[in-house]
């Protein structure tokens, strides 16, 4: 595809489900992260993969939080036991890989989730 | 926590006009990037400038670094009622992962 797209742009659950977010990088692609962002706030690193495997995970706020990416592409944000506290928007960035000094990331639109 | 923190919080500017953002950071970085966002969505990536380098062009924006001073700014030139966004500068140091500020929001008035 063109860009990095997520699904879906919304999400209401109630507290205490579980919940899933899926994002779809560019092509080719091989740097994947997740960020979550609060109203009036930047976005806050969550998890970084590089491939399959997730190189840095010191963003996630607790065990409720987990991430995979099976084939190295698409990547899956999973929430347990959502709490209210969880609301926010999930973005998820893409980089042609992971160089000293950095890539430019390519956002999508993100994931509005909301926790009743 | 957020390393860079970016100055003003809300900027209010009629089209035409410049507009100014700063961004102040704490420890040493590789790079600084600016991003802008529209309507809390997906970051839009507008401008790399590295430790190495003191001014960098794009179009209608110019970004300014003083490491020395660690503080970075952002000019919009001739401003549009399409500049209304909110504009993040995120920084690096030898890794892979930004870390934003909070932003300025930008509202530019037609």
């Amino acid at each position: 595809g063109a860009g990095v797209s997520q699904t879906p742009s919304n999400k209401v659950t109630e507290k205490g489900k579980y919940v899933e977010l899926r994002c779809d990088p560019i092509s080719g692609h091989t740097a994947l992260y997740w960020y979550r962002q609060s109203l009036g706030q930047g976005p806050e690193f969550l998890i970084y993969f590089q491939g399959t495997g997730a190189a840095d995970d010191s963003g996630l706020p607790n065990d409720r939080f987990f991430a995979v990416r099976p084939e190295g592409s698409v990547s899956t944000l999973k929430i347990q036991r959502t709490e209210r506290g969880d609301s926010a928007v999930y973005l998820c960035a893409s980089s042609l890989d992971r160089t000293s000094g950095g890539r430019t990331q390519y956002f999508g639109p993100g994931t509005r989730l909301l926790v009743l | 926590s957020q390393q860079g923190e970016e100055d003003p919080q809300a900027l209010s500017i009629q089209e035409g006009e410049n507009a100014t953002m700063n961004c102040s950071y704490k420890t040493s970085i590789n790079n600084l990037q600016w991003y802008r966002q529209n309507s809390g969505r997906g970051l839009v990536h507008l401008i790399l400038i590295r430790s190495n380098e003191r001014e960098k062009h794009s179009g209608r924006l110019r970004v300014t670094l003083d490491t020395s001073k660690k503080s970075s700014s952002l000019l919009i030139t001739a401003s549009r009622a399409a500049d209304t966004a909110s504009y993040f500068c995120a920084t690096a140091l030898g890794s892979y992962i930004p870390t934003f500020g909070r932003g300025t929001s930008l509202i530019v008035h037609p």
